[in-house]
């Protein structure tokens, strides 16, 4: 139980284009998800805590308008990245909220390289 | 807000010989204490946790140890394979997840 996908897997954009990425919780209902973003040999940074039918809440220092977070169901978070950038190039991981007192599941991450 | 410090970064183990993690934190009202394996280009995979109202459990060859009063908390495998060889993060949360900075285990056959 509790498994989060992710789509796509990777992703090659050009710059000025933007990307979606979603993220499904298959197996529960997930009323908060959050977007978290790595980089490489580096530890997981929070970006947005996404809430079902609300407005995403963005930690400081991440763009709103450039990640736009949309959480339409209980099993469906999307993270748009528009405009993309070269330096937006990343590893983007998902989680979602069990409900099991704060238990997160996480996606397998989304690569995204913009050329 | 929560401060999550682990160590050591890097870790290299003999294949089955033990390895321990460690992590400490500063909020007191942190009460959930995960912790992730992460293997190259996938996402983070809970393997234990611990709540506060406990001080260890173990599951087979994991155990987690936590220390409320010195608010430590330890990660310990035993007998080693080649297969446990990743990237482990752990977290303390209470509202939010605040992760440590990871440690990159390689065990050596």
């Amino acid at each position: 139980g509790a498994v989060v996908s992710q789509h796509p897997s990777w992703v090659i954009c050009k710059s000025g284009t933007s990307v979606k990425i979603e993220c499904r919780s298959l197996d529960f209902q997930a009323t908060t998800m959050f977007w978290y973003r790595q980089f490489p040999k580096q530890s997981l940074m929070l970006m947005a805590t996404s809430n079902e039918g609300s407005k995403a809440t963005y930690e400081q220092g991440v763009e709103k308008d450039k990640f736009l977070i949309n959480h339409a169901s209980l099993t469906l978070s999307t993270l748009t990245v528009t405009s993309a950038h070269p330096e937006d190039s990343s590893f983007y991981i998902c989680s979602a909220d069990s409900g099991a007192l704060n238990e997160q599941y996480f996606g397998p991450g989304t690569r995204l390289t913009v050329t | 807000g929560e401060n999550v410090e682990q160590h050591p970064s890097t870790l290299s183990v003999q294949e089955g010989d033990s390895a321990v993690i460690k992590c400490t934190y500063s909020d007191s009202a942190s009460n959930y204490f995960p912790w992730y394996k992460q293997e190259l280009g996938k996402g983070p995979q809970l393997i234990i946790d611990i709540r506060s109202n406990v001080g260890e459990k173990k599951d087979q060859r994991i155990a987690v140890t936590l220390n409320k009063t010195a608010k430590h908390f330890s990660l310990h495998i035993t007998e080693t394979q080649p297969e446990d060889s990743a990237v482990y993060f752990c977290a303390a949360t209470g509202n939010q997840f605040y992760f440590g900075t990871g440690t990159s285990l390689t065990v050596i056959p």
